[in-house]
């Protein structure tokens, strides 16, 4: 089955400092989203992407779609202690109804970060 | 604030009793889902209504019994659990639950925090 695998599970990050989290996944994604959830939280919803190498931006956060449809990247930059949370990056396969309808969710990335 | 509300925000069962967790949506969103999600762990999925229809149950133990009484209600019926079965349960709704790129967003709730004794 799909699955969608998230680097690094852990990022420690000075305040004020850039950093990227990955996300991969084993078939070919009709689309991608990304949900932060933050300590004793729930998973918030960030963005959607669509197309292939689709770059979209949201302030301090970057979001790409591979060329491939793939892989997906999350970059922040001078990152704050607002930031702090797990994101997490979920997928429909290719065709939609192969998967079940079922957005699968990586493992996310655990985010904390050192004032 | 999330637009999908959940209740109770706390349970604390025995293993024989018997409970439910409410989830209410007002969007118009015709999609509900159940997560199970165990700390420092992703989402998982449990159940998908659509259109008041189960559409997906994700071979889910029969201790949890999936209601759907209508287009803004979903409840989770929980009978006999294990303490393993501890966790945060999520409800979400989208849209649809298959259009054409997926669900598009899901709305979370904030979660039923259950405790199995």
């Amino acid at each position: 089955g799909q699955q969608v695998m998230q680097i690094p599970q852990y990022q420690h990050v000075q305040e004020g400092e850039d950093f990227t989290t990955y996300c991969n996944s084993s078939t070919t994604l009709s689309n991608i989203q990304w949900y932060k959830q933050r300590p004793g939280g729930h998973p918030v919803f960030l963005i959607q992407l669509v197309k292939s190498g689709e770059v979209k931006k949201q302030k301090r956060l970057t979001f790409q779609f591979g060329e491939a449809k793939k892989n997906s990247s999350l970059h922040i930059t001078a990152t704050q202690t607002t930031d702090v949370g797990t994101y997490f990056c979920a997928g429909f396969s290719i065709p939609i109804k192969a998967a079940g309808n079922k957005l699968t969710f990586g493992g996310g990335t655990r985010v904390l970060v050192k004032p | 604030d999330t637009e999908v509300t959940q209740t109770p925000k706390h349970l604390v069962m025995g293993m024989t009793n018997k409970k439910s967790l409410k989830c209410e949506q007002h969007m118009g969103h015709r999609a509900m889902y159940w997560y199970k999600q165990k700390a420092k762990k992703p989402p998982e999925l449990m159940f998908v209504y659509s259109y008041e229809k189960l559409s997906i149950n994700e071979s889910v133990p029969s201790r949890f019994s999936p209601e759907c009484p209508n287009s803004s209600l979903l409840n989770l019926h929980l009978h006999a659990l294990q303490p393993e079965d501890s966790a945060l349960y999520l409800c979400a709704s989208s849209q649809e639950a298959s259009g054409r790129y997926g669900t598009g967003e899901l709305f979370f709730g904030e979660g039923s925090r259950l405790t199995v004794l």
